[in-house]
Order: structure tokens, then sequence, then C-alpha cells
């Protein structure tokens, strides 16, 4: 079974974009979590998305925005992009909501903001 | 809100060791606890839960940990440590959303 997949890996971009990062889930899966990796911040908690819905959401502001697909695909936007948006961005999946259940990690999108 | 701290941000130590990675939280409410490792340029995986039941967990790659309530602690522990154990370990809680606390790097050293 295929694991998580993340596209892309790497993305360099500058202040002021946007961009759109992708995450497939493992087959079967209906629920996805996004999570940004800083060195200064660490591993922080974005949203969670159940059968295209927004279950959940961390303390980010409204620049950052998701959404899922019917197919359990899902997408985060982050727009007008700012130097401390630079970080891993981490895709999670698990078959159900509620994060006690175990989610399954892709390897991340790279962001660089210059 | 629930928090977690990690006392150690890196630990090094020789092969065929014993490590014990500390992670400490406070909550209000009941939690779950997790630990997950990571492995350079890739994501994290899950080593070991505690949800209820037993406070002692087994996880996968000979870890395990145990849950302490009255001192809100839930540290990682390995008998013996290999070379392939170097990685970056997270303790993580969750009521609601989940909480990572700041990583630990356990560094194997031959």
């Amino acid at each position: 079974k295929a694991g998580v997949t993340q596209t892309p890996r790497y993305l360099i971009k500058t202040r002021g974009q946007q961009v759109t990062l992708s995450c497939s889930p493992i087959s079967g899966h209906r629920s996805v979590s996004w999570y940004q990796q800083t060195p200064g911040q660490g591993l922080q908690f974005l949203f969670e998305y159940f059968s295209e819905t927004q279950r959940n959401k961390g303390n980010f502001p409204g620049r950052f925005s998701g959404r899922q697909f019917s197919n359990s695909r899902s997408e985060m936007n982050v727009s007008t992009l700012e130097l401390g948006d630079s970080a891993l961005y981490l895709c999670a999946s698990s078959l159900s909501p509620g994060q006690i259940n175990e989610q399954f990690f892709g390897p991340g999108t790279r962001l660089t903001v210059l | 809100a629930q928090s977690v701290t990690q006392l150690d941000s890196q630990v090094p130590v020789f092969e065929e060791a014993p490590v014990e990675l500390r992670c400490n939280y406070s909550s209000s409410v009941s939690v779950y606890l997790f630990w997950y490792v990571q492995y350079p340029n890739q994501g994290l995986q899950l080593l070991l839960k505690y949800l209820s039941g037993s406070t002692l967990v087994k996880g996968i790659n000979g870890f395990e940990a145990e849950f302490n309530k009255s001192q809100t602690s839930f540290h990682l522990r390995k008998p013996s440590v290999h070379i392939s154990d170097t990685a970056e370990y997270f303790c993580a809680v969750t009521v609601n959303d989940m909480r990572f606390g700041a990583g630990t790097r356990l560094t194997v050293k031959p």
C-alpha cells in the first residue's frame, strides 16, 4: 500500500506570492491533517479535514487555508507569503478523525520564502 | 490547553547503552500521549501511544514508555540502542488537536 505522498517536495517562492501544497493520503484514509515544522517553533498543528470538512484548526492566520476533495486528497494554500513561512509542511492521514488514531506522515514539502 | 515539554534537546549515547528520553505534559483533562520518530528528510513515524489501560506501553524497534499520571510524565526508554536509532524524537499530547514537544535529538555513537 502506498504511503502518504506530498507534492512538490521542495518549493522556492518570494515574499508576497502564494503557494499551494498537495497531499494524497493512504488509500482508504479519510482524515488528513497538516503541520508546520520550523526550527524555532517546532511542529505546529495547522488544520484537520475529514469528509471534505475542516474539523479542527490551529492558531495560524487566515493566510493559511486548506481544503479536501471527495477522494480525500487535500491541498493547503498560503497567500501573501512571508519569510517566516519558510518551513517543512507535513501532511498526515488516518482512517478516521480525531488524532488518537495513528497518523501516517508524508515526507513533507520544504518551502523556502526569499 | 495541553502542552508538552521535552526536557533534553540532545541526548548522546554510546551504542548498546540504555537511553531515556524525558517528556512531561500539562493538561486539565485526560490526554492521549504519543512518541514519534523522525529520520533525516523523512516524515514522522509513530513509535507508540498511550490511550488508556496499562501504563507501560511497548512500541516498535524495542522502545517502551511509561505513563505516570501523578508526575505527568511519559518518558521513552530503550534498554540497548543501535546506531540506526539516531534520529529526532517527538513526544506529543492530544485532546482536541495534537501538540508536539520541541524534540530530542538522539545521537548514538559507536
